[in-house]
């Protein structure tokens, strides 16, 4: 079964908006990773949050971490019609080494 | 140099052909991985090398097989494929298979057709 579902499965925003993506998993994490992929092609990674952070942001991102909820948003500030893409999180189990588990994932639509 | 490069780009194949998937990193990354991803769905993991060596195979059919030959080739080989096993084919690589902290560097992906 899938560590990580998001919500929402699609949005779509104005240019200039924000977009927030939610991402809930199962088990106990080491970190969680948040990757964007544009059509057809490979995933960018974009962010990673350890287990004992709340939050991070990265230039226009913004991720925060509940694990007692087993929870993660990532929100994308003043969205460009260039962010239009899918947003997957991912999940490494504490047990997992180098097991990188995706999430359904969000399609992210910016109108210009 | 921080590219995955993965050829081809598109392959059709008939049920009863071989064909490989190949993948090169000169990032001096010691995993690497072979992840399937259908349409509109999340990647799954497929294979994880570390040092070269086969560390999980995440139940795959006997019809893909992985190979890698060196640190930084990885070859996936596809032999009697069904139609169901058309997707994106992506390759990964990390720098140390151990450590749950590294990031992923994705390819582009094979975007592979059984007909």
């Amino acid at each position: 079964s899938q560590q990580g579902e998001e919500d929402p499965q699609a949005l779509s925003i104005q240019e200039g908006e924000n977009a927030t993506m939610n991402c809930s998993y199962k088990t106990s994490i080491n970190n969680l990773q948040w990757y964007r992929q544009n059509s057809g092609r490979g995933l960018v990674h974009l962010i990673l949050i350890r287990s004992n952070e709340r939050e991070k942001h990265s230039g226009r991102l913004r991720v925060t971490l509940d694990t007692s909820k087993k929870s993660s948003s990532l929100l994308i500030t003043a969205s460009r019609a260039a962010d239009t893409a899918s947003y997957f999180c991912a999940t490494v189990k504490e047990t997992s080494g180098s097991r990188l588990t995706f999430g359904e994932g969000t399609q992210l639509t910016v109108n210009p | 140099d921080t590219e995955v490069t993965q050829t081809p780009k598109h392959l059709v194949m008939g049920m009863t052909n071989k064909k490989s998937l190949k993948c090169e990193q000169h990032m001096g990354h010691r995993a690497m991985y072979w992840y399937k991803q259908k349409a509109k769905k999340p990647p799954e993991l497929m294979f994880v090398y570390s040092y070269e060596k086969l560390s999980i195979n995440e139940s795959v059919p006997s019809r893909f097989s992985p190979e890698c030959p060196n640190s930084s080739l990885l070859n996936l080989h596809l032999h009697a494929l069904q139609p169901e096993d058309s997707a994106l084919y992506l390759c990964a690589s990390s720098r140390k298979p151990t450590d749950a902290q590294e990031k992923l560097f994705f390819g582009s992906g094979t975007q592979l057709s059984v007909l």
